[in-house]
């Protein structure tokens, strides 16, 4: 079965710190697709990024980051220069393979708050 | 392009009672999800709906059922009220070919049982 496990349940910090959001997944599949959602407190889940397991490239998007290693199990997420607005729960998730659909399976979250 | 969309978005129910809630996924998605999402479980995952037959199935009993039309709109179903239904319940819509896992999700429906 697969897992995703964050352990950081909540994360506090001052505007304009960087901030990194811990993930670590389990499975057994050789495909494997993983996924970042942000959720203010409005409750929708914000798509944030999709990474599939053949591409370890680290990415960069404005003052967001991922950094994917296969090797340890991980896909984390860090916030430059944090701002108010990123203040949300942050959730880390897993799609298992070619055959499984669309189903997610999350991290327990990550609440983030900002202050100013 | 219109996001999905959900509704109610809040609903106070009783024990006992039943409640059907329905998404309308983005224009051209044939994948339709819902997930429960509550304090002490987090989010789990109900059902996934493809071109209006059920794929996946998560770990609910059968209170919790749903179905999706030909115009890709699903509803979901929950007979038989429990306390510990109180939840958001959110819907996503997505178009899981090839590489594209991507799913967006709706603003969900708050239920309170009572």
């Amino acid at each position: 079965a697969q897992k995703v496990t964050q352990a950081q349940t909540e994360i506090s910090v001052v505007e304009k710190e960087d901030v990194t959001l811990d993930c670590v997944y389990e499975t057994r599949d050789t495909t494997y697709y993983l996924f970042w959602y942000k959720q203010p407190p409005s409750g929708e889940l914000v798509f944030l990024i999709r990474r599939n397991s053949f591409d370890e490239q680290n990415e960069i998007s404005g003052r967001y980051s991922w950094n994917f290693q296969k090797s340890t199990s991980s896909f984390n997420f860090t916030i430059t220069a944090s701002q108010v607005v990123d203040s949300a729960v942050y959730f880390c998730a897993l799609i298992r393979g070619e055959t499984s659909g669309s189903r997610l399976t999350f991290g327990e979250g990550t609440q983030l708050t900002v202050n100013p | 392009k219109a996001g999905v969309t959900q509704t109610p978005r809040y609903l106070i129910k009783t024990r006992g009672q039943q409640v059907t809630l329905s998404c309308s996924p983005i224009s051209g998605h044939r994948s339709v999800s819902w997930y429960q999402q509550t304090p002490g479980q987090g989010l789990q995952f109900l059902f996934e709906y493809f071109s209006e037959t059920q794929r996946n199935k998560g770990n609910f009993p059968g209170r919790f059922s749903g179905r999706q039309f030909s115009n890709s709109r699903s509803e979901m179903n929950v007979s038989t009220l429990e306390l510990g239904d109180s939840a958001l319940y959110l819907c996503a819509s997505g178009h899981p070919t090839g590489n594209r896992y991507e799913q967006y999700f709706g603003p969900g429906t708050r239920l309170t049982v009572t």
